[in-house]
């Protein structure tokens, strides 16, 4: 149990709609991750929210976007979503950056795109 | 050079038998080393981290070897068991783009212990 809890854990969308997935960070946790899971590969970096403010980002489009809340919540958004973002999406919190801070997992939502 | 090798991509090992499974990185920015462990379904959960600074680290029947002249890093797992059964993914963290640090992760090994 991490304290990473994301909703929804499954949804279906269809090609060209737009998606919120949601995520509660573990406690005293201020940084908020977000990574794309393909079946069978690993986790990819998709953006970080530190403080509500994104302060870094992997190679994703502009479609993908986020916010933080003063709560340290978060939320990931998909626009016009296409058939290879059917994919896991994990949350990940963790203490402000420094070296080796753990970073916690949560479940994940699971988004299939038909 | 953010890539992060990971090698076998599927392992099959008798029960008390030792796992290993290694990976490469090239960024020599990198500076902490976890590895996680994923059933199906789940989110990947922290096993046990390394930093460069070390070139061993046990917590249980698990050690990481680290090797920083080689860029190269390994987890054994010791007595594995059945229940080890699971994905096992390397990762490397170091910072990115703004002052985020994210985790560059392998592709990940199937590991699959037989009773």
């Amino acid at each position: 149990e991490t304290g990473v809890t994301q909703s929804p854990t499954h949804l279906i969308k269809t090609r060209g709609q737009q998606v919120t997935l949601r995520c509660s960070s573990q406690s005293g946790h201020n940084t908020v991750s977000w990574y794309q899971q393909a079946l069978g590969q690993g986790p990819q970096f998709i953006f970080q929210y530190y403080r509500e403010e994104e302060n870094g980002r992997g190679n994703f489009p502009p479609r993908f976007s986020g916010l933080q809340f003063p709560n340290y919540s978060s939320e990931l958004n998909v626009n016009a979503l296409e058939l290879n973002d059917s994919a896991l999406y994990l949350c990940a919190s963790s203490r402000p950056t420094g070296t080796g801070n753990t970073i916690y997992f949560g479940e994940g939502s699971w988004l299939t795109v038909v | 050079q953010q890539q992060v090798k990971q090698s076998p991509q599927s392992l099959i090992v008798q029960k008390g038998g030792i796992s290993i499974i290694n990976c490469a990185y090239e960024n020599t920015a990198f500076d902490y080393f976890p590895w996680y462990q994923q059933f199906p379904g789940k989110g990947p959960a922290l096993l046990i981290a390394i930093r460069p600074d070390v070139s061993e680290k046990k917590e249980g029947r698990f050690t990481i070897s680290f090797n920083k002249s080689a860029k190269q890093f390994s987890l054994h797992i010791m007595d594995s068991q059945p229940g080890d059964s699971a994905t096992y993914f390397c990762a490397a963290s170091g910072k990115g783009s703004g002052s985020a640090r994210q985790l560059t992760f392998g592709s990940g090994t199937q590991l699959t212990v037989l009773p």
